[in-house]
């Protein structure tokens, strides 16, 4: 089993629509927790840190669920400029580990 | 602000070659690490660094080597290229603790013949 497990995705969803991310971690010693975008051939950036009372930042909620072991990106009024790969991070002692990352579509 | 930078960008080799993939970064940050990326795998740890003199393997190692003789930089260097290795290459930095953000460098992608 990966240590981070993420919806296989791609989403091809229409501008304006609501589209929800999910995200699960194995190792319950997991201290930080984050999500980073990732546009074609670039690097990952971060998108947002996730905390354990939830956390939202414009159109971008996150939320943190440590009994399940389960994070969540919810993006509402999608743009096209919203297009990417968004990759769930999980930080424990001194590493970071990623998901393999869902590709997001989002058609005009 | 230059951040995190990688070089070369782009790296044709043939296999049994070596080489070193350069990075720095101007940001003082204690912790430095390398990722490979693979389509459907993620970015997989290869070497990490908490600071200056210190290195220790990641998920994926073999192949790899680091060194961290500066805060500044931390190459990695193929000692026996190897088809498996072609991938595209991330330098990241973070603040101490590793838990701040990652800062990644533009990425380097090699190719092994």
């Amino acid at each position: 089993r990966k240590e981070v497990e993420q919806d296989p995705g791609p989403f091809n969803v229409p501008e304006g629509a609501t589209v929800a991310f999910n995200c699960t971690y194995s190792n319950s010693a997991s201290q930080s927790f984050f999500w980073y975008r990732q546009d074609c051939r670039k690097e990952p950036k971060l998108l947002m840190s996730v905390y354990s009372s939830g956390n939202e930042d414009g159109r971008f909620t996150a939320q943190l669920n440590r009994a399940s072991q389960y994070i969540s990106l919810l993006i509402r009024d999608s743009k096209l400029s919203d297009s990417a790969t968004y990759l769930c991070v999980v930080n424990y002692g001194q590493n970071f580990v990623f998901g393999p990352g869902t590709r997001l579509s989002v058609l005009p | 602000n230059a951040g995190v930078t990688q070089t070369p960008k782009f790296q044709v080799l043939k296999t049994g070659q070596s080489m070193t993939l350069q990075c720095a970064q101007d940001m003082n940050h204690e912790y430095m690490s390398w990722y490979r990326q693979d389509p459907g795998m993620g970015l997989r740890l290869i070497h990490y660094s908490v600071g200056a003199g210190i290195t220790d393997q990641g998920e994926v190692p073999n192949g790899y080597n680091v060194s961290r003789s500066t805060t500044e930089d931390f190459p990695l260097r193929l000692l026996s290229a190897a088809p498996s290795q072609t991938s595209v290459y991330f330098c990241a930095s973070s603040r101490p603790g590793g838990s701040g953000e990652l800062f990644f460098g533009e990425g380097s992608r090699l190719t092994v013949l």
